[in-house]
């Protein structure tokens, strides 16, 4: 069964520090994908990043990168320089291979609270 | 540029009332999505649809009924609500089934 695991609850940083979030899959797909979203107070859902299983590179976009372990099945978040409104609950996401009968589906992790600290 | 919106915002109901939840997007998104989130659970997928007229269950699925006669709108329906139904339901659209998903503002649901 495909899972997501991410094992911290909530984490602190310092403003303008970098934070690491965790996140472990678990699927025998040879293609997946990875997704990364941001819930903040108000409680919408924004997209932040996404990995291919395939791909070759870490994803990157702006102060956010994906640091991808295949053989550990891992794509932790990277969060750079971070801001106060960086604030929020952070969910990892994993997308089964498109071309099955679940394709398009996304399993949540049940997330990761980060408060960055003034 | 509307985007992906959902109506309600805000409901309560009672046990055994009928509702149904609205949601509508201007991108032409083949694919749509119903999730509720619940505490200690994350977001559960609760049915999906891959284009108009074709839906399909997710996690789950019970106690809730889809349709999706247009592009643009897939309604999310409890027939009988009950209290274990009380939830933030999120829709959300995505132009293909490999893109990443698109989420409206969420609709809190709470059944007495």
């Amino acid at each position: 069964a495909q899972k997501i695991t991410q094992t911290q609850p909530g984490m602190f940083v310092q403003e303008k520090e970098a934070v690491t979030l965790d996140c472990t899959y678990d699927t025998s797909d040879p293609s997946y994908g990875l997704f990364w979203y941001k819930q903040p107070s108000s409680g919408e859902m924004i997209f932040l990043i996404y990995q291919g299983s395939y791909d070759q590179q870490n994803a990157t976009e702006g102060r956010y990168s994906l640091n991808f372990q295949k053989a550990r099945k891992s794509a932790n978040l990277v969060i750079s320089a971070s801001q106060l409104g960086d604030s929020a609950m952070y969910f990892c996401a994993m997308r089964r291979s498109y071309g099955s009968s679940n394709t398009g589906k996304l399993i949540f992790g049940q997330g990761t609270t980060l408060q960055v600290k003034p | 540029d509307a985007g992906i919106t959902q109506s309600p915002r805000y409901k309560i109901t009672e046990t055994g009332r009928q509702v149904t939840l609205m949601c509508h997007q201007t991108w032409s998104h083949s694919y749509m999505f119903w999730y509720r989130q619940d505490l200690g659970h994350g977001l559960r997928l609760i049915y999906y649809s891959a284009a108009a007229d074709i839906t399909d269950k997710g996690e789950v699925p019970d106690g809730y009924v889809v349709s999706r006669s247009k592009t643009e709108n897939f309604p999310l329906t409890l027939e009988s609500a009950t209290r274990s139904q009380t939830s933030v339901y999120f829709c959300a659209s995505s132009k293909r089934e490999y893109n990443e998903q698109f989420f409206g503002p969420g609709t809190r649901l709470t059944v007495l």
